[in-house]
């Protein structure tokens, strides 16, 4: 079975900071992991996924996450905190466990202040 | 041109009552899938199809049968609508059959749902 953990329901930030969101994942098989955007009012977008190339992922809107086998983590971060940045994120796993289902976190609202 | 697009935008119903939502993609891709997010933001799969195919079938109750007409529609219905149906419904497209896990998924702005 496949899981996603994402610590922090809500993370705070200054504009200009630094953007840290994590994600932990449980997986018996290679995974395939992404982070998705939902902008209030709004369906899901990607930002960015892993696909077991490059372990460094860099995604739209200057966002970037690192695949670490050995700590089971797909952080996403992104040095500099625009107030556009202002959303849900969500971290999802999936693979061929036989079923191709993709297991959706619980999301990180992110919020930036002026 | 819009990608996923569903129809209504909003739906405030009776209990009881049978509703229905639908889903168009004009992306060309082959499967297409139902999400159920909750009022605290918690996405969970229903339903997915390839080429009109039922591929995923998470335990939903029976009172939801989703129906796809052809690949590039995939619509809902729901019977005798329920208080803990209230929540937001997604409807999301990707590229191949889905069976890899790899294909990114492309959602519709959501159908959001309440039922009194």
């Amino acid at each position: 079975a496949q899981s996603v953990t994402q610590l922090g329901s809500h993370v705070s930030v200054s504009e200009g900071a630094l953007v840290l969101l994590r994600c932990n994942y449980s997986s018996s098989v290679p995974p395939y992991l992404f982070w998705y955007v939902q902008y209030p009012n709004q369906g899901l977008q990607l930002l960015l996924k892993y696909t077991s190339a490059a372990t460094l992922v860099k995604g739209i809107n200057g966002f970037e996450a690192e695949f670490k086998k050995s700590e089971t983590s797909f952080h996403l971060t992104k040095p500099s905190a625009h107030m556009s940045d202002a959303a849900e994120y969500f971290c999802a796993v999936s693979g061929n466990t036989g079923g191709f289902k993709t297991i959706f976190g619980a999301g990180t609202r992110l919020f930036v202040k002026a | 041109d819009t990608a996923v697009s569903q129809t209504p935008k909003y739906l405030v119903t009776q209990m009881g009552n049978d509703k229905s939502i639908k889903c168009e993609q004009n992306l060309g891709h082959d499967t297409m899938y139902w999400y159920k997010q909750d009022s605290k933001k918690f996405l969970k799969i229903m339903f997915s199809y390839n080429n009109k195919e039922l591929i995923i079938n998470e335990t939903v109750p029976n009172r939801f049968s989703p129906k796809s007409p052809d690949k590039a529609h995939l619509n809902l219905h729901i019977n005798s609508l329920e208080l803990g149906d209230s929540a937001v419904y997604f409807c999301a497209s990707s590229q191949g059959v889905g069976t890899s896990g790899r294909e990114t998924q492309y959602f519709g702005p959501g159908t959001r749902l309440l039922v009194l």
